[in-house]
């Protein structure tokens, strides 16, 4: 059973661009969450969903910034116009459903790097 | 708002214990949680706490709780080269609520 898979791993943008960061869940877990780690800071919530279905984006950015989880494929969360302070660590995690928080397991992550 | 606050560095000699510790603001956090890190790489759940416990030990990690305080350790014993990484301790809200706050992270570093 493969673990959580981020894709890219690392990915580098210039001012302006979009940056698109995939991830796809355990086997069986139906919900995803997004969480954002800047240098030298804890993870910070952003986004929490489960299939078609956003349920709580209370760490979004209310500009620029979308997620995703359709029927089938990926969890995409989306960056329009990105800024150098978007520069970050950008993990996903999944858990099965009917789980709390405990049972998160986390991605290896996606580097953003915008120049 | 929730805090999660840690020391950002702890240094170690192998076999020695190493004890990094934690403080939370949220009172009603009903998980305590320890992840490690390690280069390039996602975080793994280490081990919980229910907020009605003092104390769970597993193999050589062992946390202890000091719910009046608000204080949470973790205790590594006989630390190895391979312990280092960066640990990071997490609290999870009751009342319904589901999402960890996180602290900044202790980067655990240990010599040979």
């Amino acid at each position: 059973n493969a673990g959580v898979m981020q894709n890219p791993r690392h990915l580098v943008r210039r001012r302006g661009q979009e940056a698109r960061l995939r991830c796809s869940p355990m086997k069986g877990h139906s919900h995803v969450y997004w969480y954002r780690q800047l240098p030298e800071e804890g993870l910070k919530f952003m986004v929490y969903l489960q299939k078609e279905n956003i349920i709580d984006e209370s760490g979004m950015p209310k500009e620029r910034f979308s997620a995703e989880f359709p029927k089938e494929g990926p969890s995409i969360l989306r960056i329009q116009q990105v800024v150098r302070g978007d520069s970050a660590a950008y993990f996903c995690a999944s858990s099965p459903p009917g789980q709390g928080p405990d049972t998160q397991y986390f991605g290896p992550g996606t580097r953003l790097t915008v120049l | 708002g929730e805090d999660v606050e840690q020391s950002l560095f702890l240094s170690v000699r192998e076999g020695d214990s190493s004890v990094i510790n934690c403080t939370y603001t949220d009172s009603s956090s009903t998980y305590l949680y320890w992840y490690k890190q390690e280069p390039g790489a996602g975080l793994q759940l280490l081990t919980y706490i229910f907020s009605n416990m003092d104390m769970k030990q597993d193999q050589r990690l062992t946390v202890l709780l000091n719910k009046k305080d608000k204080h949470l350790s973790l205790r590594i014993a006989d630390t190895q080269t391979g312990d280092s990484a960066i640990y990071f301790c997490a609290s999870g809200p009751g009342g319904g609520s589901y999402i960890p706050t996180f602290g900044r992270g202790t980067s655990l570093i240990v010599h040979p």
